[in-house]
């Protein structure tokens, strides 16, 4: 079964950090850009990082440049991202996602058709 | 990276058809053929039912159908059924591996 199950959520301080990991099985985890969404309470999803195959190519939005850092390692099927500097507007359900199967070994990302769980983050005093 | 623009609500009967738009530029929807559509139910992680505009991932009911015109794609459901009722967003390609998605569309069956 192909699985994407993220951890790492809690309760942060403003400027604080976290560091949030997706364990993915299932599935060649090495073939794969992988990215990560979130989607504020109540709010709309928001495409927020990805990564390519050997974690050399990254892509961010621009209201996390410079405060999050996505990263892999393919020796341990995971997925990573570095929150710094953390605001209330950060608070947030993150998932980590895949794109579909066909994307597998190219420079592909399409869509995100493999999505986890999620884990909650919230920024607060 | 601005949001593209979806109608808030959209609602209909069952067996009805409905179309959701989504409205971006020609840096995002209009530059390339890679909208997908996603629909999410509360407390759910998001599912992808449509991708590069057109295309339905197997298992996906053929009453779920995109398009695009310009900057614009949309969604239609038709044969509505009141599983349907969810929130339904779309997302485009925005360039450099950068992704947008839109605003959000909370579908009602009545």
């Amino acid at each position: 079964e192909v699985l994407l199950v993220e951890s790492g959520g809690g309760l942060v301080q403003p400027g604080g950090s976290l560091r949030l990991s997706c364990a993915a099985s299932g599935f060649s985890f090495s073939s794969y850009w992988m990215s990560w969404v979130r989607q504020a309470p109540g709010g709309g999803l928001e495409w927020v990082a990805d990564i390519n195959q050997d974690g050399r190519g990254k892509a961010y939005v621009d209201s996390v440049k410079g405060r999050f850092t996505i990263s892999r390692d393919n020796a341990k099927n995971s997925l990573y991202l570095q929150l710094n500097s953390l605001r209330a507007d950060d608070t947030a359900v993150y998932y980590c996602a895949r794109p579909p199967e066909y994307c597998s070994g190219g420079g592909c990302i399409d869509a995100f058709d493999i999505w986890g769980q999620g884990t909650m983050i919230t920024v607060s005093s | 990276q601005s949001a593209l623009t979806q109608p808030a609500s959209v609602s209909g009967s069952p067996g009805q058809s409905i179309t959701i738009s989504c409205t971006g530029t020609s840096s995002d929807i209009g530059g390339y053929n890679l909208v997908s559509w996603y629909q999410q139910y509360p407390g759910k992680a998001p599912k992808l039912i449509i991708h590069k505009v057109i295309e339905r991932p197997s298992g996906v009911a053929d009453r779920f159908s995109g398009s695009q015109s310009g900057n614009t794609a949309s969604l239609t459901i038709a044969g509505l059924q009141a599983e349907d009722e969810a929130a339904y967003y779309c997302c485009s390609y925005g360039g450099g591996w950068t992704y947008v998605f839109g605003t959000g569309t909370d579908v009602t069956v009545l």
